[in-house]
């Protein structure tokens, strides 16, 4: 089971360069998410999407873009990287709260192992 | 924007000991997730609490909503070294229960 599956695991860029973290899951997941964690603050929500075609923006969305073309992708884009954005970012996914109806609990995210990104 | 404060930040404890450890908010919450990170990957879930002074276990952990719906404690019963880990509390964003705040982390260490 390959679950959620994140690309690359270390980056390091320059101040100005852009790329673009890739995440895929194969769980049909209806809902993905892309957090990025700092020390001492936790992880905090940066973009999701709910379905194909669908994003929204979380708590600290400036200087990231998504898409959802596939139910099992959902890049990250940094257009102009930023030393703000050296952290490790981690994509979630899971079904909707109300699938818990048929099993499985409301709010288990599914995370995968982390992208580390160093912006010089 | 939502404070979820969790502490100790950080405890060094010998294996075998029992943990404790807790999470505020600043604005009740109507679930209360714990997660833990193991180092070098990304959180997994370990209980899920939906009711106020709900007390719910898995194995070794046990973690309690608060009755204010406000906090919640999470305990670890004689420790072992695969404890290690950063343990984050988590509760739902607005309505929907898919997006998470999450708190500031405990750091555990167990010593062997």
């Amino acid at each position: 089971n390959a679950g959620v599956t994140q690309t690359p695991k270390f980056q390091v860029l320059k101040t100005g360069q852009s790329m673009t973290l890739q995440c895929a899951q194969d769980m049909n997941h209806e809902y993905m998410s892309w957090y990025r964690q700092d020390p001492g603050m936790g992880l905090r929500l940066i973009h999701y999407s709910v379905g194909a075609g669908i994003t929204d923006q979380g708590e600290v969305p400036n200087g990231y873009n998504v898409s959802r073309s596939t139910t099992e992708d959902f890049p990250l884009r940094l257009l102009s990287a930023a030393p703000s954005q050296t952290s490790v970012y981690f994509c979630a996914s899971s079904y909707f709260a109300d699938r818990r109806l048929a099993g499985g609990p409301t709010g288990e995210l599914f995370f995968g192992e982390g992208s580390r990104l160093t912006v010089l | 924007g939502q404070q979820l404060n969790q502490s100790p930040q950080s405890m060094f404890i010998q294996e075998g000991e029992d943990v404790s450890m807790n999470c505020t908010s600043s604005s009740i919450f109507n679930t209360w997730l714990w997660y833990k990170q193991d180092p070098g990957e990304g959180p997994v879930l370990l209980i899920a609490l939906y009711k106020a002074g709900e007390l719910t276990s898995n194995g070794r952990l046990t973690a309690q909503f608060g009755i204010t719906r406000k906090d919640s404690f999470l305990n670890i019963s004689a420790s072992i070294p695969s404890d290690v880990g950063i343990y984050f509390c988590a509760g739902p964003r607005g309505t929907g229960a898919n997006n998470l705040f999450f708190g500031t982390g405990t750091r555990l260490t167990v010593i062997p």
